[in-house]
């Protein structure tokens, strides 16, 4: 059990255009997921927390117009990178918390803006 | 503000070594701390789990540790193989509630050599 899905696996677009990425947990309520970045050869940066039903709360330095979180359902939690640039070409990872202790990380979304 | 430093950075042994790996962190008002492997372009597996109470954890070949008044953690691989090959990363949970956020390491990059 506790089982995390992103899609897609890697996506690649022109400059300008959003991008949405979905986190699915696949058989356990998540109440809150969590939005990560990674560089590479960097560890993972936390971007955002998601709650179901309400806002996101976003972490220093990361701008929530950019990056748009919903949290619409207690399975599912996406992100949309909006008017993406080659500077937010990454690697992003979700997680979903389960029992309010651990969480599970989903396989990420290699992002490339071109 | 929490810090996390994992050390060795980079770490290569031969088949069947047995081998340390070391994590600390500045604030020693934990939740939680968790060992993560992280393959090339995948996403996190976690693999053990160390609530603040606790000094150890074990699965298989690895036992995890934790002194929390120090600030450190370390995993222990015994018997490696080829496939444990991979980055593994250290991850602390604050004491700020369940909902709080991990901060990760950079990681320790392990090469097991046949």
């Amino acid at each position: 059990g506790a089982v995390v899905s992103q899609h897609p696996s890697w996506v690649i677009c022109k400059s300008g255009t959003s991008v949405k990425i979905e986190c699915r947990s696949l058989d356990f309520q998540a109440t809150t997921m969590f939005w990560y970045r990674q560089f590479p050869k960097q560890s993972l940066m936390l971007m955002a927390t998601s709650n179901e039903g309400s806002k996101a709360t976003y972490e220093q330095g990361v701008e929530k117009d950019k990056f748009l979180i919903n949290h619409a359902s207690l399975t599912l939690s996406t992100l949309t990178v909006t008017s993406a640039h080659p500077e937010d070409s990454s690697f992003y990872i979700c997680s979903a918390q389960k029992d309010h202790n651990e969480q599970f990380f989903g396989p990420g979304t290699r992002l490339t803006v071109l | 503000k929490q810090e996390v430093t994992q050390i060795p950075a980079a770490l290569s042994v031969p088949e069947g070594e047995n081998l340390v790996l070391n994590c600390s962190f500045t604030d020693s008002a934990i939740y939680n701390l968790q060992w993560f492997r992280q393959d090339p372009g995948k996403g996190l597996t976690s693999l053990l789990l160390i609530q603040s109470s606790q000094r150890e954890q074990t699965s298989g070949r690895l036992n995890a540790s934790l002194d929390k008044s120090s600030g450190r953690s370390t995993l222990y691989i015994a018997a490696s193989q080829p496939g444990d090959s991979a980055t593994y990363l250290c991850a602390v949970k604050g004491s700020g509630g369940s909902n709080y956020k991990l901060t990760f390491g950079k990681g320790t990059l392990l090469t097991v050599n046949p």
